[in-house]
């Protein structure tokens, strides 16, 4: 079946510094990459929608400075925390649209 | 905003035990109910899609109603076993968006004790 695989699956980090989290389609091509957050005791939230070669849509309230995304092949999207800072700390996950809707695994990004 | 809310929270129940979760969802401008299995440290992994009203799918012993005009869908599960255990998402599909995006519950966390 389809995959989706994530990168990293956690990850500490300073104050100020920016993460990269990948996800990559590993057996389809992903049109449409889907971007989403998750804090504690809440729902998943959409933060972003790519499409491959076109700028990414962001949803209201997100930053598109503080959180960048490249999509530049059907099988790579990425999304960098810039600067980040503890508010920042959450459940990333993405999910890719081929065969309906398939996840990744997230990423816990925790900001010291 | 298009709220999708799932109860109960969490739910604990003993192996052999049958359960059911609901999610409700506005019933305006309906057009696809997602349901989910997230165990942790993996990916969701997708359970049913819905779109017609008193659609019922059934995967193993899991199994799914909906009903769009009160907006509602339920998951039951017949005979829990412990690795049943994990977090079911219910999401809706956005109506002004339909081939994208997702609108997420909370979520119902299960747990089967053997």
């Amino acid at each position: 079946g389809a995959v989706v695989s994530q990168h990293p699956s956690w990850v500490i980090c300073k104050s100020g510094t920016s993460v990269k989290i990948e996800c990559r389609s590993l057996d389809f091509q992903a049109t449409t990459m889907f971007w989403y957050r998750q804090f504690p005791k809440q729902s998943l939230m959409l933060m972003a929608t790519s499409n491959e070669g076109s700028k990414a849509t962001y949803e209201q309230g997100v930053e598109k400075d503080k959180f960048l995304i490249n999509h530049a092949s059907l099988t790579l999207s990425t999304l960098t925390v810039t600067s980040a800072h503890p508010e920042d700390s959450s459940f990333y996950i993405c999910s890719a649209q081929g065969y309906g809707y398939t996840f990744g695994s997230g990423t816990r990004l925790t900001v010291v | 905003i298009l709220n999708v809310e799932q109860s109960p929270q969490s739910l604990h129940v003993q192996e052999g035990d049958s359960t059911n979760f609901t999610c409700s969802f506005p019933s305006s401008n309906f057009y696809a109910l997602h349901w989910y299995r997230w165990e942790t440290a993996k990916s969701p992994e997708a359970l049913f899609v819905m779109t017609l009203n008193g659609d019922e799918k059934k995967k193993g012993r899991i199994s799914a109603t909906l009903n769009t005009k009160e907006g509602y869908s339920y998951l039951y599960i017949k005979g829990s076993q412990p690795e049943d255990s994990a977090t079911y998402l219910c999401a809706r599909t956005d109506p002004y968006n339909q081939g994208g995006k997702l609108i997420f519950g909370q979520g119902t966390e299960l747990s089967v004790k053997p």
